[in-house]
């Protein structure tokens, strides 16, 4: 079993939808991130967290520490939100990163 | 103030080959991450380093791979006689810290194919 799951693997909305991908992870982290990676390009960092929740535009991340839990939101989306969304943790006080598998959302008009 | 700098962006070897990866980290980080994305998998840690320091080679393959990050100059993601196996987009990452709290910024990667 993966230290970190993401579900769904694959999610088609379409353009204004409200959409939710949720992270699960097993073991105690130090941070957790969610980054954002469109197809054949790099890889951007969206949000860090380790408690609570935080807001940037139309991008909302919470944590529950508790559940070992964690959503990313995306309110009224765009068609050029359709991109991989992974998240990732920090184990421990381990700097380096453990990812999930990724979301592959897309976005239709 | 550029973010990270990876090139080549793509390279095709044949194998046998060696392959090296460059990645310059943004002014100022003296902490970098190389990882691994397999074609249809997930990112998985390779290597972290520090100016001149191996940290932690946990993820690095044990034959063929090597990695540095001199006191001047680039980090360098070296992979000796490639295989096809080896066909992947290497990410680099830096960072101000090694606490998590400071976050990471990533590159562009290095699309590796080997035929």
């Amino acid at each position: 079993k993966n230290e970190v799951e993401q579900s769904p693997q694959n999610l088609t909305a379409q353009e204004g939808e409200f959409i939710t991908i949720n992270c699960s992870y097993s073991v105690g982290i130090s941070a957790l991130h969610w980054l954002q990676q469109h197809p054949g390009g790099g890889i951007v960092s969206l949000f860090m967290l380790s408690s609570g929740k935080k807001k940037h535009g139309r991008l909302i991340a919470t944590i529950n520490i508790q559940e070992k839990h964690s959503s990313l939101h995306i309110t009224a989306s765009h068609p050029r939100d359709s991109a991989v969304y992974i998240c990732a943790v920090n184990t421990g006080t381990a700097s380096k990163l453990t990812f999930g598998t990724g979301t592959r959302l897309q976005v239709t008009l | 103030n550029a973010g990270v700098m990876q090139n080549p962006r793509h390279l095709v070897r044949r194998r046998g080959q060696e392959a090296r990866l460059r990645c310059s980290p943004v002014k100022g980080h003296s902490h970098v991450y190389w990882y691994r994305q397999l074609p249809e998998e997930g990112l998985k840690f390779m290597v972290y380093l520090q100016k001149e320091n191996i940290i932690d080679e946990s993820g690095m393959p044990k034959e063929r791979f090597s990695a540095e990050f001199p006191k001047e100059g680039p980090s360098i993601l070296r992979i000796q006689q490639v295989v096809r196996g080896d066909s992947a987009a290497y990410f680099c990452a830096s960072s101000p810290s090694n606490r998590p709290n400071y976050g990471y910024t990533f590159g562009s990667g290095t699309r590796l194919t080997v035929v």
